[in-house]
């Protein structure tokens, strides 16, 4: 069936920093991937969704220059937190949905900003 | 507006007992329904997911779901819990094409006892 890897799994850095998380659709054409960041105990909460070829759109309440979303080919999506801090500690969760097929889900990445 | 409603925030069964965990959706459209589960530190895994055809559809490690188009209901279950079904499940819905993504209820957080 359709794979989505996302990398890395788990991520430790300094406050300041940039940390990449990358989404990749394995076997299928993903036209639409979309970003999820999940807090401890609660729900998955959507981030962005992002066409190939098109700019994010970002859900309220989410800074878009924080959050640097790229979907530069079919098969590739990149989540970019620029100049973490503690405070942006979460699980980042990617998908990916090609047409008529339903969203298949990466592993997550765990990010801890120290 | 789509939404997803699951009532119960936490459950606790004794290992061998039968479970139901509810789940009530709005949605403008036939949907796409899915349950998941997620274990601490981890991923979703897909259960099950209903697209159309026969409103009682079967999922990985034993579990059911029955979708009821009049009671706008996806309740998942399963005859006998085991310790290791303790985890986090989340009903979600979707469409069934475009680039919308999955709408999550706040999930249901599964104990076992012995």
């Amino acid at each position: 069936g359709a794979v989505v890897s996302q990398h890395p799994s788990w991520v430790i850095c300094k406050s300041g920093t940039s940390v990449k998380i990358e989404c990749r659709s394995l076997d299928f054409q993903a036209t639409t991937m979309f970003w999820y960041r999940q807090f401890p105990k609660q729900s998955l909460m959507l981030m962005a969704t992002s066409n190939e070829g098109s700019k994010a759109t970002y859900e309220q309440g989410v800074e878009k220059d924080k959050f640097l979303i790229n979907h530069a080919s079919l098969t590739l999506s990149t989540l970019t937190v620029t100049s973490a801090h503690p405070e942006d500690s979460s699980f980042y969760i990617c998908s990916a949905r090609g047409d008529w097929q339903p969203q298949h889900f990466g592993d997550g990445t765990r990010l801890s900003i120290l | 507006a789509q939404s997803v409603t699951q009532p119960d925030i936490h459950i606790t069964v004794s290992e061998g007992a039968s479970l139901e965990l509810r789940c009530n959706y709005s949605y403008g459209a036939t949907p796409y329904l899915f349950w998941y589960v997620q274990s601490p530190g981890q991923g979703l895994q897909l259960l099950l997911k209903y697209f159309s055809g026969d409103t009682l559809v079967q999922g990985i490690k034993g579990f059911e779901a029955e979708f009821k188009r009049s009671q706008s209901s996806f309740n998942l279950r399963k005859p006998s819990v085991h310790w290791s079904d303790a985890a986090e499940y989340f009903c979600a819905v979707g469409a069934r094409s475009g680039n919308t993504p999955l709408v999550f209820g706040k999930g249901t957080r599964l104990s076992v006892i012995a």
